[in-house]
């Protein structure tokens, strides 16, 4: 399998609901990404695990916490979202190996609508 | 933080013609540079990479050391070939990912 697969593919939340993001990868990677993508803007960063630990948090408001479980599955859980919260969330993982040239392999992501 | 620069957000042609979208870069370390490609409506994917100097559907891109460059060029771009390229500097190690803003890619029939 040398896909990242995230699902839901959509998902419309209220304010005050929790919900869940999951990405999955059996690739053996060991470094695993949340990106938030506006339209028609670059993904930016939010997260990396690197061998299920958080390696790198850019500074991203509490109502988004991460989870890594175990070295195939990452989860993004929601808390709390404001509507500008509103964009694609994407998954990627890379080998992790160190390496300054690690390819990253993106999931097809989740759009997710905050009302 | 390494960082890369897209100057131009649209480029637009017909098909056909030759495209080059720029990308530069502006940062000392390791100038392993990707470019990635963003279809509508499919996934982000890897184009090419320099470690790799490969082509991949007839796009190159040679690094330019000198320049601190590294454009995409194609010599006859088709219509398949729309779509958002982003120019990202390494990622791994102690390099935190990142993206150019991206240049959006028309080609006309």
């Amino acid at each position: 399998d040398t896909e990242v697969t995230q699902t839901p593919k959509h998902l419309v939340m209220g304010m005050t609901n929790k919900k869940s993001l999951k990405c999955e990868q059996h690739m053996g990677h060991r470094a695993m990404y949340w990106y938030k993508q506006k339209a028609k803007k670059p993904p930016e960063l939010m997260f990396v695990y690197s061998y299920e630990k958080l390696s790198i948090n850019e500074s991203v408001p509490s109502r988004f916490s991460p989870e890594c479980p175990n070295s195939s599955l990452l989860n993004l859980h929601l808390h709390a979202l404001q509507p500008e919260d509103s964009a694609l969330y994407l998954c990627a993982s890379s080998q992790g190996s160190g390496r300054a040239v690690d390819t990253q392999y993106f999931g097809p992501g989740t759009r997710l609508t905050v009302l | 933080a390494q960082r890369v620069t897209q100057p131009e957000k649209l480029l637009s042609v017909f098909k056909g013609a030759p495209v080059e979208l720029k990308c530069n870069y502006s940062y000392s370390g390791s100038p392993e540079l990707f470019w990635y490609v963003q279809y509508s409506r499919q996934r982000l994917q890897l184009l090419l990479r320099h470690i790799s100097r490969e082509s991949i559907k007839g796009f190159t891109a040679d690094l330019n050391k000198g320049e601190t460059s590294f454009h995409l060029k194609k010599p006859f771009a088709q219509e398949e070939d729309s779509a958002m390229y982003y120019c990202a500097p390494p990622s791994g190690g102690s390099y935190i990912p990142t993206f150019g803003r991206g240049t959006s890619l028309i080609v006309h029939p």
